[in-house]
């Protein structure tokens, strides 16, 4: 059974600092992963997918890296803005049924 | 384009009445899943439908839980004689059914059950 673990649980950083989020998963056999964000009482907004064959994506300010072979992968955030607040959620892609599994959430927050 | 959409966004029901939530996946997208987000348990996988294919329910937790698909589009979750701990955020996503990019799964904003 996949099983996904995200640390650390909650982050406070100020304003401005570069930031790493990780991400871990049991299961190697993956299809992809996704990197979501979650505001307070929203949905899940998908911030960057990584297919299994990939190593890394890059979005804006945000990088995502994927080893597969150590069910590893983080979250990089360059520059921090306090807008950047929000529950980081990573999920992996598993089984013939495509369904994510999701780790348990790292809750950012950047002070001013 | 419209996004995922989810209807009703807050439903509070009593103990033991059935109740309905609905999503409409975006258009084209021919896979559907339904999610369930709750304070104990994470989000975890409930249901997915792709095309005319039978859905996977290995995530549905109980036969009071239900889903349909007609038309291979808008798609209901039936959760019937509703317990305190069905409460919980209930999410559904779509994605494409092919392609390199088939797989990422977009999300709608949720519907928020309360059982009283």
């Amino acid at each position: 059974k996949q099983e996904v673990t995200q640390i650390p649980a909650a982050l406070s950083v100020p304003e401005g600092e570069n930031l790493v989020l990780n991400c871990s998963f049991t299961d190697s056999a993956i299809y992809n992963l996704q990197w979501f964000r979650q505001d307070p009482g929203k949905g899940l907004t998908s911030l960057l997918l990584i297919q299994s064959s990939q190593r890394e994506q890059t979005s804006g300010r945000l990088n995502a890296s994927l080893d597969k072979s150590s069910g590893r992968s983080t979250l990089y955030i360059a520059a921090s803005q306090p807008g950047d607040s929000a529950t980081y959620l990573c999920a992996v892609l598993t089984g013939t049924a495509s369904k994510l599994t999701f780790g348990t959430g790292t809750r950012l927050q950047v002070t001013l | 384009g419209a996004g995922v959409s989810q209807s009703p966004s807050n439903k509070v029901t009593e103990k033991g009445k059935d109740v309905e939530l609905r999503c409409d996946p975006i258009s084209g997208h021919t896979a559907l899943y339904w999610y369930r987000q709750s304070l104990g348990q994470g989000l975890e996988f409930l249901i997915y439908f792709q095309g005319n294919s039978a859905p996977d329910k290995s995530g549905l937790p109980s036969d009071r839980f239900s889903a349909e698909r007609t038309g291979g589009s808008v798609s209901t979750l039936t959760i019937q004689r509703t317990q305190q701990e069905d409460s919980a955020v209930y999410l559904c996503a779509s994605s494409l059914g092919g392609g390199s990019k088939a797989y990422e799964q977009y999300f709608g904003p949720g519907t928020r059950l309360t059982v009283t």
